[in-house]
């Protein structure tokens, strides 16, 4: 069975400094993972995939994520966080059949 | 920069009533899904949709479900008898393939409150 877990319910990071929001994943075959954020009161907005190719992946807001297959990891990452960045983070995994299949989602704080 | 919109934001409804929600996906999408959010749970898979036809649903998706395209620009949720775990964030989402790296846009939600 495919399956994503964000191990970490919230991270606080203080502004500036960097930020790291986990995501481990169990799927067969090649993993198509997605990053989404969720402010409040909004729908889930793209941040970023992992489709195939380089293991660090650009994206929006000036994230990026790296892919490790050895730890089936796909962490998402930001050099310097802003406040703007507080929001709910979901790491999801495309099954074979085509449904989003979403970890539990992060609650990333950054504090000024 | 084209969206996903959904209405309403928020529908009240008694236990046992009909809820309708609805959903404008991206113009030139022809993939279409609905998930699910319980307050404090993940985002559940729901149902796909795809040329007029369910292409895959979920457990949850029962006989209370149902989908619909009434035209080329809406795509519909009904729950026929809203029961109290119904509650939850329901997301739309399109997508222009079918393809596993096909990213998927979501709208902004519907919060559905049953009493």
């Amino acid at each position: 069975a495919q399956s994503v877990a964000q191990p970490e319910d919230q991270v606080n990071v203080a502004e500036g400094n960097p930020l790291t929001v986990k995501c481990t994943y169990s799927v067969s075959g090649n993993p198509y993972l997605f990053w989404y954020v969720q402010y409040p009161n909004r729908g889930l907005q793209f941040l970023l995939k992992y489709i195939t190719g380089d293991n660090l992946v650009k994206g929006s807001y000036g994230f990026e994520a790296e892919f490790n297959k050895s730890q089936t990891s796909f962490h998402l990452k930001k050099p310097s966080a802003l406040v703007s960045d507080s929001a709910l983070y979901f790491c999801a995994v495309r099954a074979y059949t085509g449904k989003l299949i979403f970890g539990q989602g992060t609650t990333l704080q950054v504090k000024p | 920069e084209p969206e996903v919109t959904q209405t309403p934001s928020h529908q009240v409804t008694q236990m046992g009533q009909e809820v309708i929600l609805r959903c404008v996906p991206i113009s030139n999408h022809l993939y279409f899904y609905w998930y699910r959010q319980i307050l404090g749970q993940k985002v559940e898979f729901l149902v796909s949709f795809y040329n007029n036809e369910i292409s895959e649903k979920s457990e949850i998706f029962d006989d209370q479900f149902s989908v619909e395209r009434p035209d080329g620009s809406n795509f519909t949720l009904k729950i026929r008898s809203t029961k109290l775990e119904d509650s939850a964030m329901y997301f739309c989402a399109s997508s222009g393939t079918s393809d596993r790296t096909d990213t998927q846009y979501f709208g902004p939600g519907t919060r559905l409150t049953v009493l």
